[in-house]
C-alpha cells in the first residue's frame, strides 16, 4: 500500500512463508537496479542487483525480478525468516549514471 | 573487519555549530557518496567522489563541504548547522562510477538542537 504520513508501507508475513516486496520506478532510461536492506540502526546492506538486459536474477532465498514494460521491480523472498525483518529499498542509477536514487522503502515484519 | 567506517555514530550539537563526520573505506574502491536519511527513512544522495574528485553535488547547501584527501577517505564537514540538518548520515563506497553495487557505512545520528 501506499505510505500515510511518517508511515513506511508495511508487509507483514509469517515466518516460513514467502515474501514480495514490490517497487514502482520512474526514469524509463534507467539500466540498473538495486535492492537493499536497512535493520534498524544500520546502514543499508547489499542484496541483490539486476540489469535491463536481464528481468529475472536469483540469490540465495531471493530472487529479483524487472519488468520495463511496466517499470516495475519486485524482490522475492523464499521462507522468510525472522531475521529477514527490515526496512528494503529499491534504488535505479540516477541521470547521471554515478548516484543511486532509492524508492520510499518498504517495512518487513516477520511474525513468528 | 569493518568495510565503510563512519565517526561518530552519534553526534548531538547546537545550532549554529560546525562539525565534521568522517568516513573511511578498506575496500580499495575509489568512489565514495554521501548520502542523507531523513525522518521518513527517505534516502537522498548528497554528494559523490571519484578518485578524490567530485563528481556529484546534488544542490546540496554550501554549508556543507565534503574532503576527500585520498581515494579511502571521504570527510563531510558542515558550517552552521541548522535543525533541518537533523539526519542520519549515510557513507557508501563502489568500485568505478554508477552501474555498481554500493556499501553503506553504518550510518552518523546528527541531532541539531
Amino acid at each position: 500500500g501506499e505510505s500515510v504520513g511518517l508511515h513506511l508501507p508495511t508487509l507483514s508475513v509469517q515466518e516460513g512463508d514467502n515474501s514480495i516486496i514490490n517497487c514502482a520506478y520512474s526514469n524509463s532510461a534507467s539500466d540498473y537496479f538495486i535492492w537493499y536492506k536497512q535493520e534498524s540502526g544500520k546502514g543499508p546492506q547489499f542484496i541483490i542487483d539486476i540489469r535491463s538486459n536481464m528481468d529475472k536474477r536469483q540469490g540465495q532465498r531471493v530472487t529479483v525480478l524487472l519488468n520495463k514494460t511496466v517499470k516495475h521491480l519486485s524482490l522475492q523472498i523464499a521462507a522468510t525468516q525472522p531475521g529477514d525483518s527490515a526496512v528494503y529499498f529499491c534504488a535505479e542509477t540516477s541521470n547521471s549514471g554515478y548516484a543511486l536514487n532509492f524508492g520510499k522503502g518498504t517495512s518487513l515484519l516477520v511474525t513468528p | 573487519d569493518t568495510a565503510v567506517s563512519q565517526t561518530p555514530k552519534y553526534l548531538v550539537t547546537q545550532m549554529g555549530n560546525d562539525k565534521s563526520i568522517k568516513c573511511e573505506q578498506n575496500l580499495g574502491h575509489d568512489t565514495m557518496y554521501w548520502y542523507k536519511q531523513d525522518s521518513k527513512k527517505f534516502l537522498k544522495i548528497m554528494f559523490s567522489y571519484n578518485n578524490k574528485e567530485l563528481i556529484i553535488n546534488e544542490t546540496v547547501p554550501n554549508r556543507f563541504s565534503p574532503k576527500s584527501p585520498d581515494k579511502a577517505h571521504l570527510n563531510l564537514h558542515i558550517n552552521s548547522l541548522e535543525l533541518g540538518d537533523s539526519a542520519v548520515y549515510f557513507c557508501a563506497s563502489s568500485s568505478g562510477l554508477g552501474r555498481q553495487g554500493q556499501f553503506f557505512g553504518p550510518g552518523t545520528r546528527l541531532t541539531v538542537l
